[in-house]
């Protein structure tokens, strides 16, 4: 177990609907990344969190937001759901999120839809 | 962000056998090289990583090695064995200290 906490593990939703996936970093952890798997475009990176603040945004989509609150916990939205959203959402987190830090991924949020 | 390439997408090896999985990399700033086991269902785990002031770096029967000039970097596995079987993804960092990962190795261990 990593100590990285995601809620839900399955969601199934329909096409132009919002989801809200939902992240606890490990225990001291600051840090929580959001990264997307897709069967054909592997581990794509989406969003970087440190402290409550954003340091960095990948490939995510506009239609795509994410916030960390006080007690570090990351929640990530998913607006205007298109067939292609459907994949696993991984959360990550580290320390102090410093270059060469280990991530560690929580089990993934199953996103499908329909 | 880094564009990394992985290859090969798939490899077979008899159990026993090495396995080489080799990411090439563009940006020569990147420092640091980790390497993340991935078994089916599960989520990605650190095996072992390597920064650029090393050229190997061994743990048991997983090695990596890096040259920095020809900017790749390689995983090597020796006397694999069925619980090897996984997906391997090699990353880089970018500038904005995330993990860019290569697009992944199914690596089959069969007995």
């Amino acid at each position: 177990d990593s100590g990285v906490t995601q809620t839900p593990k399955h969601l199934i939703t329909a096409t132009g609907q919002r989801v809200t996936l939902r992240c606890s970093p490990r225990s001291g952890d600051l840090s929580v990344y959001w990264y997307q798997q897709s069967l054909d475009q592997g581990l794509q990176f989406l969003i970087h969190y440190y402290n409550g603040e954003e340091r960095a945004k990948g490939n995510i989509l506009e239609r795509f937001s994410a916030q960390q609150f006080p007690d570090l916990h990351s929640e990530l939205n998913l607006s205007s759901l298109e067939l292609g959203d459907s994949a696993l959402y991984f959360c990550a987190s580290s320390v102090a999120g410093v270059p060469g830090e280990t991530l560690h991924f929580g089990n993934g949020t199953r996103l499908t839809v329909t | 962000g880094e564009n990394v390439e992985q290859h090969p997408s798939t490899l077979s090896v008899q159990e026993g056998d090495s396995a080489v999985i080799k990411c090439t990399y563009s940006d020569s700033a990147s420092n640091y090289f980790p390497w993340y086991k991935q078994e089916l269902g599960k989520r990605p785990q650190l095996i072992i990583d390597i920064r650029s002031n090393v050229g190997e770096k061994k743990d048991q029967r997983i090695a990596v090695t890096l040259n920095k000039t020809a900017k790749h970097f390689s995983l090597h596995i020796t006397e694999t064995q069925p619980e090897d079987s996984a997906v391997y993804f090699c990353a880089t960092l970018d500038s904005g200290y995330a993990l860019n990962f290569g697009k992944g190795t199914s690596l089959l261990v069969t007995p």
